[in-house]
């Protein structure tokens, strides 16, 4: 699989937006792009995800640069809830090898 | 709807002994996968299984294995359990893969296994 690299960690003040970077330079034209969030003592949760274009939903947006080497969730109004390990990975659109590798993902700190 | 459980919530098992962590997917999803989460690693990849085969598998050693059933309901059994096998240990499903490329993943709450 093609591999994911982000920050350790980012800190954030509350209501204020939060840009998460990961950079995937070796993504493939199949790979798409995913995020999800672990809150503390919970599993990982889905987040988003996209292939090309910019993606929106009720959590967060996922901008996706022209050469998808990186891409950038964006929490518009970050909230205390909002404090998580954050995961970018990659998965081939076939999928049928794909280890769906996490990796340490970033830790967002959210300020009051 | 329920979402995916996992038993037991915690496991205390002594170096040598053998451990048996049970996975219950969403209902309608024929996906399971296993995943390991030990203290400042990350999410490490175990097995994958789909339509109750084994897709995939991390690189991890044979003593790591796993099953699915009619069900898909999914064990994972650890044996000659190590001490560095104390970790959290997720269970994700998500709808078919053959069905829905890139579907989502559901993740349960996990299994805190604890080797002394």
């Amino acid at each position: 699989d093609a591999k994911t690299t982000q920050p350790n960690s980012m800190e954030s003040n509350e209501e204020e937006p939060v840009h998460l970077p990961c950079n995937h330079s070796t993504i493939s034209g199949t790979d798409y792009i995913h995020w999800y969030r672990q809150l503390p003592s919970q599993g990982p949760e889905y987040v988003i995800h996209g292939l090309t274009s910019n993606v929106n939903n009720r959590m967060a947006s996922l901008a996706i640069a022209e050469d998808r080497k990186s891409s950038t969730l964006i929490l518009h109004r970050a909230t205390l809830r909002d404090a998580a390990v954050y995961y970018c990975i990659l998965r081939d659109e076939a999928g049928a090898n794909s280890k769906l590798t996490f990796g340490k993902g970033i830790t967002l700190s959210v300020r009051p | 709807e329920a979402g995916v459980t996992q038993s037991p919530t915690h496991l205390i098992k002594t170096r040598g002994q053998q451990a048996t962590l049970r996975c219950s997917p969403i209902s309608g999803h024929t996906s399971v996968y296993w995943y390991q989460q030990a203290l400042g690693l990350g999410l490490q990849f175990l097995l994958w299984y789909d339509e109750g085969e084994e897709r995939n598998r991390g690189n991890f050693p044979p003593r790591f294995s796993g099953r699915q059933f009619p069900n898909y309901s999914s064990e994972l059994n650890v044996n000659a359990l190590e001490l560095e096998d104390s970790a959290l240990y997720l269970c994700a499903s998500s709808l078919a893969f053959r069905q829905h490329l890139n579907e989502k993943l559901f993740f349960g709450s996990g299994t805190q296994l604890s080797v002394l």
